[in-house]
């Protein structure tokens, strides 16, 4: 119940494309859920966050959907570049407990 | 300022010989983690502190990895003995207060085991 599904493992878009990556979990408890980014040598970075209150959240070209009552979450990065190349993560954690827990990872290839 | 500081940025030892990592937060955070990074597991949080104190250690592996915090600007972690199995990329982070309060990570270390 502790677990964050993230799929896919792996995603190739073109420049200017949209990419998607969902996330599911269980626990309803559960009332933070960021996303991190991550480029090969570095550590991850919060990229945007949202909580249960908001369906949607967007900041700039990266776009969080969150559908409560499915339990899913989902990160849209609009007009994709090849900077956007990296790896991300979707997590989540309760504010009763400090800890995050992450989903899988995405390996995101936006070809030019 | 710098952010989250770790060393060494590559470690490769042979198995069963000692292995420390080293941490620096970011000054003013009071939330220290260590991550641990395989290409199987995924990201697995190993353990924090609030205020040097560890508040779940629960992710720690088992006896042979411990970690440390002596003061509020540095932790370690300690693995004795070392074992191939334990061959990863180790991230600290750290962050300020409770809730929704970003992790700021460091740039991991990459432990190779041999």
């Amino acid at each position: 119940q502790q677990q964050v599904k993230q799929s896919p493992q792996s995603l190739i878009v073109q420049k200017g494309g949209i990419s998607i990556i969902n996330c599911a979990y269980e626990n309803t408890a559960f009332d933070y859920f960021p996303w991190y980014q991550q480029f090969p040598g570095k550590g991850p970075a919060l990229l945007i966050a949202i909580r249960p209150d908001v369906s949607e959240k967007k900041e700039g070209r990266f776009t969080i959907s969150f559908n409560k009552s499915a339990k899913q979450f989902s990160l849209h990065i609009m007009d994709s570049q090849p900077g956007d190349s990296a790896t991300y993560f979707c997590a989540a954690s309760m504010d009763s407990s400090y800890k995050l827990i992450f989903g899988s990872g995405t390996r995101l290839l936006v070809r030019p | 300022d710098a952010g989250v500081i770790q060393s060494p940025r590559h470690e490769v030892t042979e198995m069963g010989q000692e292995v420390t990592l080293r941490c620096k937060p970011i000054s003013g955070h009071d939330y220290l983690f260590w991550y641990r990074q395989t290409m199987m597991r995924g990201l697995e949080l190993l353990i924090y502190f609030n205020n040097n104190v560890p508040i779940d250690d629960s992710g720690m592996p088992e006896d042979r990895f411990s970690a440390k915090m002596p003061n509020a600007s540095f932790s370690t972690l300690k693995i004795q003995p070392s074992e191939p199995r334990d061959s990863a990329v180790y991230f600290c982070a750290s962050s300020r207060g409770l809730g929704y309060n970003e992790q700021f990570f460091g740039p991991g270390t990459r432990l190779t085991v041999l």
